[in-house]
């Protein structure tokens, strides 16, 4: 099993580009995130998928869209990337069983750099 | 709404030494809580996790015990390794959802 796979590793973005992130988990768990990684501030939850078909927003959308392709697949659309977003991106996916709130599992990260 | 706290870093330890990072959190009802560990370079990994009062999470030497009374949860391992030299998160899930809400990481250096 791969576990959870993000595509790029690393990214070079100018102001006003566009780009998707891929993400995606092999182990048949409903519930999806995004988060962002910036120095001193933790993990940012940018947007979650519950289950297929559904997409809720985090703490921190703005600038920000997603789409649960499938149940393997989440993506993460920058429409016009912005300097303030230079980050770490992580994707992550969990699963609830018997009412237990079970751990997240994560991808290796993008690392993007907008000039 | 619930809220993770932990100690602030970076932690340097010697080779051998005790370590304990403080983690307290508010939450309503009876959450999940987890330690994560990320390495340089790579996403975020479950250490141990911990699922109701007074039950213990343990691996890797590492051990954190759920304290409801006090509402902690922190993270110590009797001696440490070079190898353990990392960033450390704290987090839980709270009832009624999905998501998990993270401190905002300790660094520990473990000098040989």
């Amino acid at each position: 099993n791969a576990g959870v796979t993000q595509t790029p590793k690393f990214q070079v973005l100018k102001t006003g580009q566009s780009m998707t992130l891929q993400c995606a988990q092999d182990m048949n768990h409903n519930s999806m995130y995004w988060y962002r990684q910036d120095p001193g501030m933790g993990l940012r939850l940018i947007y979650y998928s519950a289950s297929e078909g559904t997409t809720d927003k985090g703490e921190v959308p703005n600038g920000y869209n997603v789409s649960r392709l499938n149940k393997r697949e989440f993506s993460l659309r920058l429409e016009s990337a912005a300097p303030s977003q230079t980050s770490v991106y992580f994707c992550a996916s969990s699963e609830r069983t018997s009412g237990t709130y079970n751990e997240q599992f994560f991808g290796p990260g993008t690392r993007l750099t907008v000039l | 709404g619930n809220s993770v706290t932990q100690m602030e870093g970076p932690v340097t330890l010697s080779e051998e030494a005790f370590l304990t990072i403080n983690c307290t959190y508010t939450a309503t009802g009876y959450p999940s809580l987890f330690w994560y560990v990320q390495y340089p370079g790579e996403g975020l990994q479950l250490l141990l996790k911990a699922t109701k009062a007074d039950d213990k999470g343990s691996n890797k030497g590492f051990e954190a015990t759920y304290r409801k009374e006090t509402t902690s949860f922190h993270l110590e391992k009797g001696s440490v390794q070079v190898s353990d030299s990392a960033v450390y998160f704290c987090a839980l899930t709270g009832t009624g959802g999905f998501k998990t809400i993270f401190g905002a990481g300790t660094r520990l250096f473990v000098k040989a």
